[in-house]
């Protein structure tokens, strides 16, 4: 059974604040790693899609690392603003075309 | 270029009943997966379609089945509703082609809840 784990469940920072979030993956049969936004009212929507062991992808103030190894990325968020609020998901997708996702990071950013 | 498209986007039905959701996928994807998403759980993944045939099934009971047409649009159905399948349906699609990343493209999603 494939498990994608992220941590933490829920994040509250003020605006202004850098935070991180981390996702852990089964370390074989890699294919991709993708980080998604799902904004309240909206749909999921693609932030990041990672296939090599040390990527780094960057957006803006979000930033992406991938460890395919030890079977983990982080997103980082630099200077916090409200508009970043939103649930963080991360997707594992392996060899068999599933695309398994974690339960996902539910950021708070206050002004 | 249209997005993936899902209908109905909410419906109320009862215990017992059955429901029939649809997806019309980006032009040009041959690949629909959905994922059932409840309150305090993450995306929980159904079943994925590609080229008319399911390709992956995720750990939901008979219950609930799915197809796709030839144009690539598909159809997930849920019988005999519990209470429990209340929750938000998404549908997502892709290329679904092996030397792609997969990224997901998702539609709005059809809420359904079950008196």
């Amino acid at each position: 059974i494939l498990n994608v784990e992220q941590s933490p469940q829920s994040l509250h920072v003020q605006e202004g604040d850098s935070t991180n979030f981390t996702c852990s993956f089964p370390s074989s049969n890699f294919y991709a790693l993708h980080w998604y936004r799902w904004e309240t009212a909206k749909s999921p929507e693609a932030l990041f899609v990672m296939t090599l062991n040390g990527d780094e992808k960057k957006k803006g103030r979000i930033s992406a690392t991938l460890n395919t190894k030890e079977g983990y990325s982080y997103l980082y968020i630099k200077g916090s603003q409200p508009e970043d609020s939103a649930t963080y998901l991360c997707a594992f997708r392996g060899g068999g075309f599933k695309t398994i996702f974690g339960a996902g990071t539910r950021l708070f950013v206050k002004a | 270029k249209a997005g993936v498209t899902q209908t109905p986007r909410y419906l109320i039905k009862t215990r017992g009943q059955q429901v029939t959701l649809s997806c019309s996928p980006i032009s040009g994807h041959r690949s629909v997966s959905w994922y059932q998403q409840t309150p305090g759980q993450g995306l929980q993944f159904l079943f994925e379609y590609f080229s008319e045939t399911q390709r992956n099934k995720g750990n939901f009971p008979g219950r609930f089945s799915g197809r796709q047409f030839s144009n690539s649009r598909s159809e997930m159905n849920v019988s005999t509703l519990e209470l429990g399948d209340s929750a938000l349906y998404l549908c997502a699609s892709s290329s679904g082609l092996a030397d792609t990343s997969g990224e997901l493209f998702f539609g709005e999603g059809s809420r359904l809840t079950v008196l």
